[in-house]
Parts: C-alpha cells; structure tokens; sequence
C-alpha cells in the first residue's frame, strides 16, 4: 500500500489561507469516510485536529476546515497564525488487510 | 486528561529484540482500541499495527512490510500496550509513538538500531 499523495510544502502569509490535499486511490479515500488530519509542531507528537473527513476534536479551531471529493481529501487553514507552522499529515482507512495509510507530509510555512 | 507513557526505546544493534510499553490514563482502556506508530529521523508517519479490545476480540493487525517480526499486546489489568519488535534493521530507527487508534498520541520513544 502506497503513502497517499500531498504536496511538499505550502505557504502563505499570516491572515491568508491554505489548502493541502491528499490523494489517495479507490481503495482508501475514495471508499471510506474515514479521513484524519494531524498537525505536527516541530518537536511535537501529532495531534488530531481532523476526523471522519471533516469534523473537529474539541478545543480544534474552526479556521481548521476538511473535506473530500472522490479519492482526494483537502485541509485548509484559514487566518493563518504564525503557530500553525508546522508540518500536516492526512490519514485514511485502507480496509481491513490495510488498515490506515498515512499521507507523505506536508510542510506549512507562514512568511 | 488521557495520558500515554511510552518506555523501553534505546540503542539496540541490528538483529536484536526491543520491547516497548505504553502506560495509558485518564480513559477506560480496556475498551479502547491501540495502535503504534513510527516516524523516521525526519520521515513521515507510518501505522506499524494495533490491536483491539478484548471485548471486541483483541485481535491484532499490522502493517504490511513489518509482518512477522512485531507483536502486540495488551494488559487490562496495567492498562498497558507492547509492542515487541524483532530482527531489528538499521532502518527501524524511528520515534515509536502509542495512540487511542489515532486519536491521542503518547510523546514517543525513541528506537535507534545501530552497531
């Protein structure tokens, strides 16, 4: 099973807004609703702020926004801080020989 | 406050065994589901495995490419979960973390395979 597909880096100014994808194949994103989003600071474990393809954890800010269409799933962040530095992963349910596949990474830089 | 404790990581040399253990709070874990995840020095994440409750029958999966040489386990009773990793490679060097299936994230142990 292959890594899901996500840019290398994005960026943006403070206040702009982002949006990283995360392909994947009919065997995964497109089969199932179950995509996930972590944010990983630098040094940090990652922490969920995305699951089941758009909902948020508690305490998770609403300017983080997911969705998905077909085998791609997207995150954007809006009003960029300069906290949501970091680097983000997607993640989704492979089935039951597969299980979760992880997205290769994205760096988010905010000039 | 749901809390995960990883213990065990180190400096192991390639063909050895390691086993690390993660000490869970601050949730029932018997009925939680429990998988690991490793990130390589600079790498991405990847899903090594999980096993489920032993209400819904504590079974094991794992990833693919390490199938065969980690196990899983569980402890209800010390609200714990090993993992056991053996034939160890220069290339399962990696921060292992233990989580609620994906949900919470412990803050690692570090594994360094290395002669």
């Amino acid at each position: 099973q292959s890594a899901l597909t996500q840019p290398r880096s994005v960026s943006g100014s403070p206040g702009q807004s982002v949006t990283i994808s995360c392909t994947g194949t009919t065997s995964d994103i497109g089969r199932y609703d179950y995509v996930s989003w972590y944010q990983q600071l630098p040094g940090k474990a990652p922490k969920l702020i995305v699951y089941d393809v758009y909902k948020r954890p508690s305490g998770v800010p609403d300017r983080f926004s997911a969705s998905k269409s077909g085998n791609t799933a997207s995150l954007t962040i809006s009003g960029l801080l300069t906290e949501d530095e970091g680097d983000y992963y997607c993640c989704s349910y492979g089935g039951l020989s597969v299980v979760y596949v992880f997205g290769t990474g994205t760096t988010v830089s905010v000039l | 406050e749901v809390q995960l404790v990883e213990s065990g990581g180190g400096l192991v040399k390639p063909g050895g065994s390691l086993r690390l253990s993660c000490e869970a709070s601050g949730f029932t874990f018997s009925k939680a589901w429990m998988s690991w995840v490793r990130q390589a020095p600079g790498k991405g994440l990847e899903w090594v495995g999980r096993i489920v409750s032993s209400a819904d029958g504590g079974a094991t999966q794992y990833a693919a490419p390490l199938k065969g040489r980690v196990s899983i386990s569980r402890d209800d009773s010390k609200s714990t979960v090993d993992l056991q990793i053996n034939s160890l490679r220069v290339d399962d060097t990696a921060v292992y973390y233990c989580t609620t299936d994906l949900t919470f994230w412990g803050h690692g142990s570090l594994v360094i395979v290395s002669s």
